[in-house]
This record gives C-alpha cells, sequence and structure tokens, in this order.
C-alpha cells in the first residue's frame, strides 16, 4: 500500500531555512488523481495546511506563509519537498507530508516528523 | 480565509455513550467537511469525508452529518480506542482550514 516518510533535520536554527522531504513508496507521486500537501501541527496545538503541490509542478500556499514556503516535487525520485525560510520559533512543529489537498480530503498521512527551531 | 469553530473543546465521556462533536463554519461550505481523529503521538486519521461520506476501514459506529456551515460527527456506542482528538477540514476554499479540535477522554 502506499505510504508517506518524511525526512529532514529535526532542528534548525533561527533566521535559516528548513527543508524537508517526503519519500513515496508504493505508489507514484506522478499519479494524476493526487494533490500532496504539506501540514504542520505545533506542539499541543491544531493542524495548519501549509501549500499543496501536483505532480505537474502546480501549486498552491497558505497565504499566511507564502512569502516563506516552497514546495517542489522531483518525479524520478518520487518524492515532494517543503522549504520555509526565515524561520522562528513559532514555526516548531510536527510537520506531516499527506496526500490530498486539491480541493478535497487528505486519506494518506505521513508519520510526521518534529523541527524545532533553536538556536 | 474560512473558519471552522468545533464544540465543545473537551469532552468526558463514559463507554457505550453517545458523543456529538459540531463543526461551525463562518460561511457556507456546501459538503466539503471532512472528519479526522488524532491518537496522541499519531498522524491524523480520515473518519469521514463530504459531511458524511464512510471511510473503508472505518468502524459503522462513526457517522457524519450536515451541509452549509453546520456540521456533526457522531459516535455511538464509544469505545475506549475512541480516547483521541477530533478534527474537521474544509476542502471549499483556499486556505484548506481545519478547526481547533475536541478532545475526547475516557472516563
Amino acid at each position: 500500500q502506499v505510504q508517506l516518510q518524511e525526512s529532514g533535520p529535526g532542528l534548525v536554527k533561527p533566521s535559516e531555512t528548513l527543508s524537508l522531504t517526503c519519500t513515496v513508496s508504493g505508489g507514484s507521486v506522478s499519479s494524476g488523481s493526487y494533490y500532496w500537501s504539506w501540514i504542520r501541527q505545533p506542539p499541543g496545538k491544531g493542524l495548519e495546511w501549509i501549500g499543496y503541490i501536483y505532480y505537474s509542478g502546480s501549486t498552491n500556499y497558505n497565504p499566511s506563509l507564502k512569502s516563506r514556503v516552497t514546495i517542489s516535487v522531483d518525479t524520478s525520485k518520487n518524492q515532494f519537498s517543503l522549504k520555509l525560510s526565515s524561520v522562528t520559533a513559532a514555526d516548531t512543529a510536527v510537520y506531516y507530508c499527506a496526500r490530498g489537498g486539491g480541493g478535497g480530503y487528505f486519506d494518506l498521512w505521513g508519520r510526521g516528523t518534529l523541527v524545532t527551531v533553536s538556536s | 480565509e474560512i473558519v471552522l469553530t468545533q464544540s465543545p473543546d473537551f469532552q468526558s465521556v463514559t463507554p457505550k455513550e453517545k458523543v456529538t462533536i459540531t463543526c461551525r463554519a463562518s460561511q457556507s461550505i456546501g459538503s466539503s467537511l471532512h472528519w479526522y481523529q488524532q491518537k496522541p503521538d499519531q498522524s491524523p486519521k480520515l473518519l469521514i469525508k463530504y459531511a458524511s461520506q464512510s471511510i473503508s476501514g472505518v468502524p459503522s459506529r462513526f457517522s457524519g452529518s450536515g451541509s452549509g456551515t453546520d456540521f456533526t460527527l457522531t459516535i455511538n456506542s464509544l469505545e475506549a480506542e475512541d480516547a483521541a482528538a477530533y478534527y474537521c477540514h474544509q476542502s471549499s476554499s483556499l486556505p484548506q482550514t481545519f478547526g481547533q479540535g475536541t478532545k475526547v477522554e475516557i472516563k
């Protein structure tokens, strides 16, 4: 079955760029049926949608983060990635990659990875 | 941005009791409302899609209803394994947004 796995540094310094990758296994990120999203959850708080990408490279971002976010896809590696620049402590969260977002529900989630912003 | 407001924020319930969680949208979203369950230290799991459509593998005690601005998630005959946080999510317009969550505790 299709599985998603986040990877990347667990600690990022303030003002630097957070970079995470989501590897899709058991399926293809190039499937035209799905969008691929990033969602985050600060410790003890609720969920925030960051943005999504389609395999063609088309993206859409949450306006609250748009100036700092880039989501990209690498179909050859079956991965999609998140970059969040100029991070502060407020960006400390568990970051999830998920399948869905193009006007529908999120039916598949990665296990999530905690990213802490601290010097 | 569409704001989703869930109530209650917290509910302590005995097993076999019925649980009702509501989600109110700040503007009409049709049926583009989905429900998720998140157990401690786990990622969210899709429970209900498009307000009332069931998901394969999800126990039948979970059901959803509503349209427009008012939605309900019902858990019939609560089981101990249902202790979790529950979130609603709208996909009607961007940015997609989530409710603040409802934590269900088992007495």
